[in-house]
């Protein structure tokens, strides 16, 4: 069992579409981190929420950090293939030293 | 704007081989790590270090040994190299252990051992 886990793994949308993908653990978080990752590269920082309920916007993209700072959400609008690629969010518990990965969503948009 | 530079990018070792991953940043930051990325686990952190000199484990340290001898170099040595070990790995940076600060990622080193 992983700190984060993500839902869901796999998602596959038609370009328009909206989607949301989730990250939930028993933990409370500082601060939470969004990255995307595309093939053959590293991850790269969307984002960081840090208050709970906080709500931050990317142009199509909204993240949203719990009031409890236990999950956190990434909403996409009207998806573009550009979208396309793995979403990972990360943080680290309490005051330890360990960054903590969630287990990832697979984001494809079809044109 | 080298960044986070990992060397090889690719490499396939036969079971028992050893070998060091290499990592290298140009921005001075204290603190880096290694990952390792399997499908369906996200990325897990093996070992970390907050400075020259100081190292740690992460979540899955066993059969690898790190070393932090500058500022710049984190490398990432498989001592008796295991199939359980094939995965792509990531070294990242970022300016301080404790913060919001973004990690900064390699492009990565894809591991197959035979």
């Amino acid at each position: 069992t992983q700190l984060l886990e993500q839902s869901p793994q796999f998602l596959s949308i038609q370009e328009g579409e909206n989607l949301t993908v989730y990250c939930n653990s028993s933990s409370v978080f500082s601060s939470l981190q969004w990255y995307r990752q595309e093939p053959g590269e590293g991850p790269v920082l969307l984002v960081t929420v840090v208050t709970g309920g906080e709500v931050k916007k990317l142009k199509r993209l909204t993240f949203q950090f719990g009031d409890a700072r236990k999950d956190s959400s990434l909403h996409i609008t009207a998806a573009q293939p550009g979208d396309t690629g793995l979403y990972l969010c990360a943080g680290a518990p309490g005051v330890g030293n360990q960054f903590y990965f969630g287990t990832g969503t697979s984001l494809t948009v079809i044109p | 704007n080298a960044g986070v530079t990992q060397t090889p990018k690719f490499q396939v070792l036969k079971t028992g081989q050893s070998m060091t991953l290499q990592c290298a940043q140009d921005m001075n930051h204290e603190y880096m790590s290694w990952y390792r990325q399997d499908p369906g686990m996200g990325l897990r952190l093996i070992h970390y270090s907050v400075g020259a000199g100081i190292t740690d484990q992460g979540e899955v340290p066993n059969g690898y040994n790190v070393s932090r001898s500058t500022t710049e170099d984190f490398p990432l040595r498989l001592l008796s190299a295991a199939p359980s070990q094939t995965s792509v790995y990531f070294c990242a940076s970022k300016r301080r252990q404790i913060g919001n600060q973004p990690q900064h990622f390699g492009d990565g080193t894809r591991l197959s051992i035979l």
